[in-house]
């Protein structure tokens, strides 16, 4: 099975601030990493397919990058709506798996 | 649009079977282009992906639960469901149903869109 690892668990930001989170695979995914962002008591909600392909309907301050075992999600200027918890998903193979998941806070 | 959404009890006891159906609306459950899939996430915690079903009934499991679940598909009612045997307390959790697009350029697949998920308790 493949271990999804992302850092930080949680990270106190303000508004406007370039936020990057970290999703490292146990073992090479190509580009099989999609990101997720989830709300408290929403479902989540796709935000990257394929490590860096933007949903449609996402804002662009959204992008995702890496290939292999690193990806990087950025959100590059924090919006009060961004305030939520990000999960990244290996699309590689099954069992999928997912990170454990980055809580964004406001500073 | 595609939309999802969950139906079930909300409490299931001690070594009983778990039962939920996702009902789609907006597209066809037997769309060559999807899968159809059941994720679940215990309160405070992370994700975790129990089974993938195609409109044929070709099935997908984690091996963590496949001696419990069983996931099926009734494409005249546009629905797929999940059974899950013998429950005990860990598998409380907020089960949600999800789409499992594929990519019409690659192999590339996710997950979009989900049901607004149906908290299930396990208890006596």
């Amino acid at each position: 099975d493949i271990q999804m690892t992302q850092s930080p668990s949680s990270l106190s930001a303000s508004v406007g601030d370039r936020v990057t989170i970290t999703c490292r695979a146990s073992q090479s995914i190509s580009r099989y990493l999609n990101w997720y962002q989830q709300k408290p008591g929403e479902a989540p909600k796709l935000l990257i397919y394929a490590a860096s392909s933007l949903r449609s309907g996402v804002p662009s301050r959204f992008s995702g990058s890496g290939s292999g075992t690193d990806f990087t999600l950025t959100i590059s200027s924090l919006q009060p709506e961004d305030f939520a918890t990000y999960y990244c998903q290996q699309s590689y193979s099954t069992p999928y798996s997912f990170g454990q998941g980055t809580k964004l806070e406001i500073k | 649009q595609l939309q999802l959404q969950e139906s079930g009890p909300g409490l299931v006891k001690p070594s009983e079977t778990l039962s939920l159906t996702c009902t789609v609306s907006g597209g066809s459950i037997s769309s060559s282009s999807y899968y159809w899939g059941w994720i679940r996430q215990p309160p405070g915690k992370g994700l975790e992906w129990i089974g993938s079903i195609y409109y044929s009934g070709s099935t997908y499991y984690n091996p963590s639960l496949k001696s419990r679940v069983t996931i099926s598909v009734d494409t005249s009612k546009n629905q797929f469901s999940l059974n899950l045997s013998s429950v005990t307390a860990a598998d409380t959790a907020v089960y949600y149903c999800a789409c499992r697009i594929s990519s019409t350029w690659s192999t590339y697949n996710w997950f979009d869109p989900w049901g607004q998920g149906t908290l299930v308790t396990v208890s006596s």
